[in-house]
């Protein structure tokens, strides 16, 4: 079955630093979704690409899709201690209705 | 607009008993998903229900766990009997079709003991 890894599973950061996650497809998505899971809280969704090659951004939050569509990446510029939470990307293919979710990277910032 | 409704929000059995969740979706969202999260994992997906026919729900495990959505709007998940291994929390989301962003409830963290 299709299968999304995400790296890295934890990154500790000091508060304006930078901060990247990438999320890797075994398969060609037709769509990839990102969504933020404060802790104790539910994931929110935050965005989602369906073009190759597509970035969008959100204030700090920059979203790319790969060319092949087989891989996306969140950036987040000068993280701030509101920055804290796990990210997941979850993505689908083909015919598949469904979602898949990575495992998440765990986001900590040090004010 | 109203979110994502669910109840318990807690819940701890022991082993062999039983146990339902309720889950009442954004108004208008044909699209409703059960998810189980265990602590440091990504959401997986059981179940999906677009109105009230299942759309996937090959991980499901169908010897203890069963789920239905009525008239196409809420929705409720069973275990019976829970396992040591059900301890988890478990999401319910909707979105307005397959494949649009979804909309998660707060979830309920079962304890099994």
């Amino acid at each position: 079955g299709q299968q999304v890894m995400q790296i890295p599973q934890y990154q500790h950061v000091q508060e304006g630093e930078d901060f990247t996650t990438y999320c890797n497809s075994s398969t060609t998505l037709s769509n990839i979704q990102w969504y933020k899971q404060r802790p104790g809280g539910h994931p929110v969704f935050l965005i989602q690409l369906v073009k190759s090659g597509e970035v969008k951004k959100q204030k700090r939050l920059t979203f790319q899709f790969g060319e092949a569509k087989k891989n996306s990446s969140l950036h987040i510029t000068a993280t701030q201690t509101t920055d804290v939470g796990t990210y997941f990307c979850a993505g689908s293919g083909g015919s598949n209705y469904k979602l898949t979710f990575g495992k998440g990277t765990l986001l900590t910032v040090n004010p | 607009e109203a979110g994502v409704a669910q109840s318990p929000r807690y819940k701890i059995i022991e082993k062999r008993q039983s146990v339902a969740f309720w889950c009442n979706p954004i108004s208008g969202h044909a699209t409703l998903y059960w998810y189980q999260q265990i602590l440091g994992q990504g959401p997986k997906l059981l179940i999906q229900f677009q109105n009230n026919g299942v759309v996937d729900d090959s991980q499901l495990p169908k010897d203890r766990f069963s789920a239905e959505r009525l008239k196409g709007v809420d929705s409720t998940l069973k275990i019976q009997p829970a396992k040591l291994e059900d301890s988890a929390v478990y999401l319910c989301a909707s979105s307005f079709r397959s494949l649009m962003e979804q909309y998660f409830g707060p979830g309920t963290r079962l304890t099994v003991t």
